[in-house]
This record gives C-alpha cells, sequence and structure tokens, in this order.
C-alpha cells in the first residue's frame, strides 16, 4: 500500500474555484511535498512543507499539515485552465527505506 | 541551467531489441534517479544514484541496468523487455540525496512501448 493516499482520486472544477485535494500518510515523516504533473510529463515540485510547520503559502497555493492526524491539504485558489493536471503527494517514509514515496495523486480538471 | 533533459521523447521497440535511455542534467546535482510510472498511477522509484554510485535498487528485474557515466549523466539500458513494461519512464535529480527528504527535479520523461 501507498504512504499517501490522496482524496479526492478526481476533481472537476469551473474556472475561477478553489480546488482542494488532501493527502494521508501512514508513518511519521520529516517533511511533506506536493509536485503537478501536466498529462504525460514530469513532475514539477510546488511546495515543501515541513514536519514542524503547520501551513504554507506559495502564490495561489496553500498547504497545511496536520502530523496528529498525518493529514495535508493542497488549496489552488482561482483556478485556471492552466492548473489542469495531477497532484501528487511525496513523504519521506522512513518504513519504505527512506526513499521519497508517492501517493496515488488526484487529477484537477478546470473547466474554462 | 535548470532542467532535466531526456532522451529519446518516445521509443518503440521489440522484445529482443537492446536499447538505451539517457537523462542529463547539468545543475551539479549529485542524486539521480529512474521512475517508472503506468498510466493514471503515481512514479514507483526505480534506482537511486548518489555521487555517482548506486544507493538502491528497488529489485528491478534485471533487464533493466543503469548506469551513471559522470554526475551528470544517468543511463537506463533496456534488453529484452516484456510488454507489460511498457511505461512512461521518468528521470529525476536532486542537489544530494538525502533518504526522501530531497526536493526532486524531473525530466519529461521518455514513452516506452514494448511490442
Amino acid at each position: 500500500s501507498q504512504q499517501g493516499e490522496e482524496d479526492p482520486q478526481a476533481l472537476s472544477i469551473q474556472e475561477g474555484e478553489n480546488a482542494t485535494m488532501n493527502c494521508s500518510y501512514k508513518t511519521s515523516i520529516n517533511n511533506l511535498q506536493w509536485y503537478r504533473q501536466n498529462s504525460g510529463r514530469g513532475l514539477v515540485h510546488l511546495i515543501l512543507i515541513r514536519s514542524n510547520e503547520r501551513e504554507k503559502h506559495s502564490g495561489r497555493l496553500r498547504v497545511t499539515l496536520d502530523t496528529s492526524k498525518k493529514s495535508s491539504s493542497l488549496l489552488i485558489t482561482a483556478s485556471r485552465a492552466a492548473d489542469t493536471a495531477s497532484y501528487f503527494c511525496a513523504t519521506d517514509d522512513k518504513a519504505a527505506g527512506n526513499k521519497l514515496t508517492f501517493g496515488g495523486g488526484t487529477r484537477v480538471l478546470v473547466k474554462p | 541551467d535548470t532542467e532535466v533533459t531526456q532522451t529519446p521523447k518516445h521509443l518503440v521497440m521489440g522484445m529482443t531489441n537492446k536499447k538505451s535511455l539517457k537523462c542529463e542534467q547539468h545543475m551539479g546535482h549529485r542524486a539521480m534517479y529512474w521512475y517508472k510510472q503506468k498510466a493514471k498511477k503515481p512514479p514507483e522509484l526505480m534506482f537511486v544514484y548518489s555521487y555517482e554510485k548506486l544507493s538502491i535498487n528497488e529489485s528491478v528485474p534485471s533487464r533493466f541496468s543503469p548506469e551513471c557515466p559522470n554526475s551528470s549523466l544517468l543511463n537506463l539500458h533496456l534488453h529484452a523487455l516484456q510488454p507489460e513494461d511498457s511505461a512512461l519512464y521518468l528521470c529525476a535529480s536532486s542537489q544530494v540525496w538525502r533518504q526522501g527528504q530531497e526536493t526532486q527535479y524531473f525530466g519529461p520523461g521518455t514513452r516506452l512501448l514494448v511490442l
């Protein structure tokens, strides 16, 4: 099973709306990252949040981390058609041999 | 230069062929990675190279053979692949390997089809 499980698996919204996706993980972590992947392309790093941080912002992105619940959320505000992509959370999974482990991903469709 | 390049973009090969995937970065990163990604799935780690030495092999079949000739280059040699090996192969790099805590920079991938 994967360290990170994302919810929802797919999300369809109108341009201008906010998109929220969640990631849950099982073991303790040092940090959690979010990546974006446009269809059939490489992943792009969005943001990293450390285990001692609760919230982080980058442009239209807001990430929260709740280590007591072992969960994180990614909020994209004022979405644009160009935000259409898959979004993956990734953690350093000690139980999996200290490698960067990706969640299942959320596919986001932003309709113009 | 802040990008990771991969060649070729697409590759079709038969099960008896030998081919190689190439990855290059000029960011001075000392860790490089190969991932395999099937459609609608997350990337799965295959290999980690740290300072040109193989640090992690995720029990990958021997028909995949990685090589790191220098700190900028990473190759993946393919031989006698199976149709189920068809996937997007992603290369990534990071400043150093920090056991999963590093930020990784990905190339665009090679789309491989094995017939």
